[in-house]
């Protein structure tokens, strides 16, 4: 059975660039969550979607993040232009039905910002 | 909106000792509590969790106990391993997506 796939698993860019990580859920789940993971922040929800619609992004920091997911088997979480303090490792995590439900989590994608 | 805190942030234990890990939560309409463990270079994985209907499930060597009127809960690993070393986290869910605690780093001394 398939869990939650995540790429790349690690990512190192300079300060600047563009930067995609990719997620894939457990076919079948509905609910898609983004989070971003610090040794001072913690676990940080960033956005969530439902049936492939964004419910809450008011965990995005900036306007230079931004998430899509075009069908409900993919997802891309995106940030343009990156800064060292975007370093972290990003989680997609998927669940169904989504309310007082288990969220299965991906390896993550370790990004460093050069 | 929801706040967790949990504690100790860090704890050492020796191989075969008892754990308990606590947090406590704002929202009285919280009722749904999970706990992960996460392991070095991986994602957080679900070990247990509880709904606000019991006061206490158990899986094993591991228990978590909720009381809704102090808005506590804790879990408890008996018997450690060395395998069970890792961060662990809590987490509440109510009308909100699930809010995390910052975690325990778990270490059990062989």
């Amino acid at each position: 059975d398939a869990g939650v796939i995540q790429s790349p698993r690690h990512e190192v860019t300079e300060m600047g660039q563009e930067v995609t990580l990719r997620c894939k859920p457990i076919s079948g789940h509905d609910y898609l969550f983004w989070y971003r993971q610090t040794m001072m922040r913690g676990l940080e929800l960033l956005i969530y979607f439902n049936n492939n619609v964004p419910i809450d992004d008011s965990g995005m920091p900036e306007d230079r993040f931004s998430a899509k997911m075009p069908n409900a088997s993919f997802s891309t979480l995106k940030i343009q232009p990156s800064e060292p303090r975007d370093s972290a490792v990003y989680f997609c995590a998927s669940t169904y039905r989504g309310s007082n439900q288990p969220q299965h989590f991906g390896d993550g994608t370790r990004l460093s910002i050069l | 909106g929801e706040n967790v805190e949990q504690h100790p942030s860090t704890l050492s234990v020796q191989e075969g000792d008892s754990a308990v890990i606590k947090c406590t939560y704002s929202d009285s309409a919280s009722n749904y509590f999970p706990w992960y463990k996460q392991e070095l270079g991986k994602g957080p994985q679900l070990i247990i969790d509880i709904r606000s209907n019991v006061g206490e499930k158990k899986d094993q060597r591991i228990a978590v106990t909720l009381n809704k009127t102090a808005k506590h809960f804790s879990l408890h690993i008996t018997e450690t391993q060395p395998e069970d070393s890792a961060v662990y986290f809590c987490a509440a869910q109510g009308n909100t997506p699930l809010v995390f605690g910052k975690g325990t780093r778990l270490s059990v001394i062989a």
